[in-house]
């Protein structure tokens, strides 16, 4: 079975920093992976996906993800935070093949400091 | 295009009542998701239906049951609410079941049993 895990509770990092944001998965097969962002009183916002192909993910708010497949990691960075990044994030994995579900981290809080 | 919508939006109920909550998926998504969410539990998945089948259920019990209808709009019911069952529920869709199809999430239904 997938599962995924989000060692950090919480992140800080002071605006202007870079940040990183850390997951690892366990999968049978190759995976699939998500990257969600929660703001208070909301919904999950959908960030960037690895399906295949590059390692470096481009998605949406000048975040990037980097898959490491020998170190079965997807971590969520991007190179200068923002106050207004300060949000709950989660990592999510589904393997590959058949209809597999979504499965998500426990998250992990990002406070940006001005 | 139109966002997931969920309604209600907020809702109280006693223990022992049964509770129905909707979801209305993005124009053209088949599969739609199911979680709950508690401070201490996290994100927890539910079940999801794709074109009015039940493609994959979590480990709740039966008193949460859900239901697809043929224009991809869903609804769960949780029956003979216990307190525990005070939580965010959250309803996601996706253009397709399973694999790189990322979930679009709505509001979510705050639901508190008192």
């Amino acid at each position: 079975a997938q599962s995924v895990a989000q060692p950090e509770d919480q992140v800080n990092v002071a605006e202007g920093n870079p940040l990183t944001v850390k997951c690892t998965y366990s999968v049978s097969g190759n995976p699939y992976l998500f990257w969600y962002v929660q703001y208070p009183n909301r919904g999950l916002q959908f960030l960037l996906k690895y399906i295949t192909g590059d390692n470096l993910v481009k998605g949406s708010y000048g975040f990037e993800a980097e898959f490491n497949k020998s170190q079965t990691s997807f971590h969520l960075k991007k190179p200068s935070a923002l106050v207004s990044d300060s949000a709950l994030y989660f990592c999510a994995v589904r393997d590959i093949g058949g209809f597999q579900k979504l499965v998500f981290g426990t998250g992990t809080r990002l406070l940006v400091s001005p | 295009k139109a966002g997931v919508t969920q309604t209600p939006r907020y809702l109280i109920k006693t223990r022992g009542q049964q509770v129905t909550l909707s979801c209305s998926p993005i124009s053209g998504h088949r599969s739609v998701s199911w979680y709950q969410q508690t401070p201490g539990q996290g994100l927890q998945f539910l079940f999801e239906y794709f074109s009015e089948t039940q493609r994959n259920k979590g480990n709740f019990p039966g008193r949460f049951s859900g239901r697809q209808f043929s224009n991809s709009r869903s609804e769960m019911n949780v029956s003979t609410l216990e307190l525990g069952d005070s939580a965010l529920y959250l309803c996601a869709s996706s253009l397709e079941s399973g694999g790189g199809n990322e979930q679009f999430f709505g509001p979510g239904t705050r639901l508190t049993v008192l």
